[in-house]
């Protein structure tokens, strides 16, 4: 089953807000993803960290890797409504070739 | 530069039946996972191929079985359909065995009736 526990579930939010949203998982994985699944779509990578502490951006998109390997968070700045679609965490540890996915949040962008 | 693709997209069979979904990986891909998504949940790891042979599997009984063939394309067969094996299939292909950056197809919506 799910070993990641992804917060909030759903998300409502009006065009031009800041979304944030978070990955906890009891053990620790080597590399954290974030991937966005739109409608009728597999999931899209977004952002790949690879180092404990280590901040991203891609674009209007941040991400961490959490000190303790165990958390990251994605955020997104300045919302516009194609940003909505599921954003799914996943995390891999080292020489084991699977992803561990959390359940998804739900993104709604109101224009 | 081809994408993954995925055949079929959608199908419906009833318990007890077998089924065999199939995936084209990227060129230049020669890595191949399998995951099932149920509604409403993240994807769960079903097994990866590569050059070939099956290299680590998830949590999924032996009547999941895949192959993978010389050209990196994989099929995923189910055997003894249960209703509970109604999901989405995805595919993704990756350039090796331990990168976590895969690239999925659109999926094959399975439905046991």
């Amino acid at each position: 089953g799910q070993q990641l526990n992804q917060s909030p579930q759903s998300m409502f939010i009006q065009e031009g807000e800041d979304v944030s949203m978070n990955c906890t998982s009891s053990s620790i994985f080597n590399t954290w993803l974030w991937y966005k699944q739109d409608p009728g779509e597999g999931p899209v990578l977004l952002i790949a960290l690879y180092k404990a502490g280590e901040l991203t951006s891609n674009g209007r998109l941040t991400a961490q890797f959490g000190i303790t390997r165990k958390d990251s968070f994605l955020n997104i700045s300045a919302s516009i409504p194609s940003d909505v679609g599921i954003y799914f965490c996943a995390g891999q540890r080292t020489s084991v070739s699977r992803l561990t996915f959390g359940e998804g949040t739900q993104l709604t962008v109101n224009p | 530069e081809t994408g993954v693709t995925q055949s079929p997209t959608h199908l419906i069979k009833t318990r007890g039946q077998q089924v065999t979904l199939r995936c084209s990986s990227q060129s230049g891909h020669n890595t191949v996972s399998w995951y099932q998504q149920a509604l409403g949940q993240g994807p769960q790891f079903i097994f990866q191929y590569y050059r070939e042979e099956e290299n680590g599997r998830g949590n999924f009984p032996p009547r999941f079985s895949g192959l993978q063939f010389p050209n990196y394309s994989s099929e995923l067969n189910v055997n003894a359909l249960e209703l509970d094996d109604s999901a989405l299939y995805l595919c993704a292909s990756s350039a090796g065995l331990d990168t976590g950056e895969l690239f999925f197809g659109e999926g094959s919506r399975l439905t046991v009736l």
